[in-house]
């Protein structure tokens, strides 16, 4: 069955570390998303990409990088500079660019926590 | 700044009964609004996406109705099942390919 695979299910990050979270997906999807998810409020987009070795900002980037140098593989890496990264981090990808109707699939997250 | 509100925060049901979620938005222009579903400890699954020129949109005992005019949008729910706890997220696609997300309506089915 195609999907978007998340891992780790669960991250501990201590003070000053680098972690890195893995999205794969194989329903050959062009678009993927990555988004932070906090208690009380809505997902919150932190970067994006519509094509190989191609991803832009989105409102939260500071403390956050990411690579794109395969279709399948979206991996966010949450620097020491992201202050407060304790949260529930989801991927997501869809066909085309954000414009169309098609639904977002989501992985099933990574929740990151502070040793 | 466009906002997406949702209501109530939090909802408990009896199995079996029917319950409506609301959604208010301010986003504008717009393009579409989708209803997501996500259990504890998943990503959300889509439920449905409606354009402007749509009134309601039925995926099984779920039905999703449109206000464009008013900015209003709302999830019935019928004969209320355990497995429907969850929260419900509503998400609005402005023209120009920005998501607009609700902090959703957790509901919970007791027996």
């Amino acid at each position: 069955d195609g999907g978007i695979t998340q891992s780790p299910k669960y991250l501990f990050r201590k003070e000053g570390q680098n972690v890195t979270l893995s999205c794969e997906q194989n329903l050959n999807h062009d678009a993927m998303y990555w988004y932070r998810q906090d208690p009380g409020q809505g997902l919150r987009l932190i970067y994006y990409s519509q094509i190989v070795n191609d991803f832009q900002k989105g409102d939260i980037a500071e403390g956050y990088s990411v690579s794109r140098e395969k279709k399948e593989s979206f991996p966010l890496t949450v620097t020491s500079a992201q202050k407060n990264p304790t949260a529930f981090y989801l991927c997501a990808s869809n066909r085309g660019d954000r414009g169309t109707n098609q639904p977002q699939h989501f992985g099933d997250g990574t929740r990151l926590s502070i040793l | 700044k466009n906002q997406v509100e949702q209501s109530p925060q939090s909802l408990i049901i009896l199995e079996g009964k029917n319950c409506t979620l609301q959604c208010n938005y301010t986003v504008s222009p717009f393009s579409n609004l989708r209803w997501y579903k996500q259990d504890t400890g998943r990503g959300p699954v889509s439920l449905t996406i409606m354009t402007f020129s749509e009134n309601t949109k039925s995926n099984g005992r779920y039905t999703a109705t449109l206000d464009a005019d008013t900015k209003q949008s709302s999830l019935h729910i019928t004969a209320s099942q355990l497995s429907d706890s969850a929260s419900y997220i509503c998400v609005v696609l402005e023209y120009g390919n920005k998501l607009v997300f609700g902090a959703g309506t957790i509901l919970r089915v007791k027996s």
